[in-house]
Formats: C-alpha cells, sequence, structure tokens
C-alpha cells in the first residue's frame, strides 16, 4: 500500500503557542487529505478535508481559525494548530487519497499534542 | 447523512477460535464502499478489507472475511483462527462515491485475543 507519513510523532508545546503538523504522501500524489482528531479510545472524528491548491472544508463545529490547513502540493499538507490550549490536547490523524489511489485513504501513523 | 453502527464496545476471543465483530449502516446511496480497519497499539490505522456494495459476493483476505447484507445494511467482519497479534480496536467505516473520499466511521470495537 502507499505511505503516508506525519511529523512531528509526538510533540509538547505551551498554551498559547502554535504548533504545525505535517502529513506527507511519500509515494503517491494525494490530491486529496483529511485531518481527524482521536481521544483515546475512541473513534476518528474528520475535522476537515483539504483539496490540493483550494481551502479546506471544515466540518461542523470545528474552528478553521484554530485549525489552519494548509495542502499546498500534491504530496504535503500542515495542519496548524494555533493558540493551543490544553483541550486541544489529543491524537491527530491524517490520511492521504485521490489521484492514482481514488478509492481509498491511506493513513499517517499520527501525532501526539500535548499542550501544557 | 449515512451513520455507522459498531453495537459492540468489547468483544473478547481464545486464541485461534473464530469472533464476529457487528457494523450496521444508514444510507440511502445504493453505491458505496464498506471498510473495516484495524488500529492496533501503535495507532496505526490498517486496511483489513473492502467491500464495494455492487458487488454480491462477500470479500475476503486471508483469516479475515465480511457477511455483507446489502438490504439489512449490515456488515460483519469475521476473524478465524485469532491471533494475539489481532487484539486491536476495530473500526467499521462507510465510504459514499458521491461525496469524494470522506469516510464516516462507527465507535470502534476493542477486541481482545485471551491465550
Amino acid at each position: 500500500g502507499a505511505v503516508v507519513s506525519q511529523h512531528p510523532s509526538r510533540v509538547i508545546c505551551k498554551s498559547g503557542t502554535s504548533v504545525k503538523i505535517e502529513c506527507r504522501s511519500l509515494d503517491f500524489q494525494a490530491t486529496t487529505m483529511f485531518w481527524y482528531r482521536q481521544f483515546p479510545k475512541q473513534s476518528l472524528m474528520l475535522m476537515a478535508t483539504s483539496n490540493e491548491g483550494s481551502k479546506a472544508t471544515y466540518e461542523q463545529g470545528v474552528e478553521k481559525d484554530k485549525f489552519l490547513i494548509n495542502h499546498a502540493s500534491l504530496t504535503l499538507s500542515t495542519l496548524t494548530v494555533t493558540s493551543a490550549h490544553p483541550e486541544d490536547s489529543s491524537f491527530y490523524i491524517c490520511s492521504a487519497g485521490g489521484g492514482t489511489r481514488s478509492y481509498e485513504q491511506y493513513f499517517g501513523p499520527g501525532t501526539r499534542l500535548t499542550v501544557t | 447523512a449515512q451513520t455507522v453502527t459498531q453495537s459492540q464496545p468489547e468483544m473478547s476471543v481464545q486464541e485461534a477460535e473464530t469472533v464476529t465483530l457487528s457494523c450496521t449502516y444508514d444510507t440511502s446511496e445504493s453505491d458505496y464502499y464498506l471498510f473495516w480497519y484495524k488500529q492496533p497499539p501503535s495507532r496505526q490505522m490498517i486496511l483489513v478489507i473492502r467491500q464495494e456494495a455492487y458487488k454480491q459476493q462477500n470479500a475476503t483476505e486471508n483469516r479475515f472475511s465480511v457477511n455483507f447484507q446489502k438490504a439489512a445494511k449490515s456488515f460483519s467482519l469475521k476473524i478465524s483462527d485469532s491471533q494475539l497479534g489481532d487484539a486491536a480496536m476495530y473500526f467499521c467505516a462507510y465510504r459514499s462515491m458521491e461525496y469524494g473520499n470522506k469516510l464516516v466511521f462507527g465507535a470502534g470495537t476493542i477486541l481482545r485475543v485471551k491465550s
């Protein structure tokens, strides 16, 4: 299957700062990338869908000014958590699809964010 | 909007035995994909099996098979000859053919494998 990487795998930041998480499709061009949030022992909650070269589409209840998503190329999407607070602490997962992998989503390994 | 329901929060199975995880979904669409994903303690999402709704034949992947009942909107996963490495959280997911690659996940089932 296709490979999707995320960086960093873990990050700790102070309350009020911003943190950027990168999602890369390593061996295919992803026209669409998805960002999920997952709390312990719970399901994945879709935050937003990003298409290369256009603005992300956010799910209801997700603050677009807090969770900035950029999909500048066919292999890279970034999620920036702005002015992070302890309640933003969570596990963030990206997935990539589209292009030559049109019917599949390939998941990154996730990023654990802790806001102190 | 589509919904996916997994009614079993936790299941246990003895090593080498068979277990079935349940999933039901709600949709008005006639064509779609259904998936089972495994999330082990590493939290990496792994695709276990995929079913296209237009295919009547149930998908199988080695020890994993599904029972797809389209009219009943049911999509259960059977794991045969369970192994310790099968212990994980399992998610059932629905993908619309009309709304891009967006996946709708169920709440998940924790599978424990006893030796």
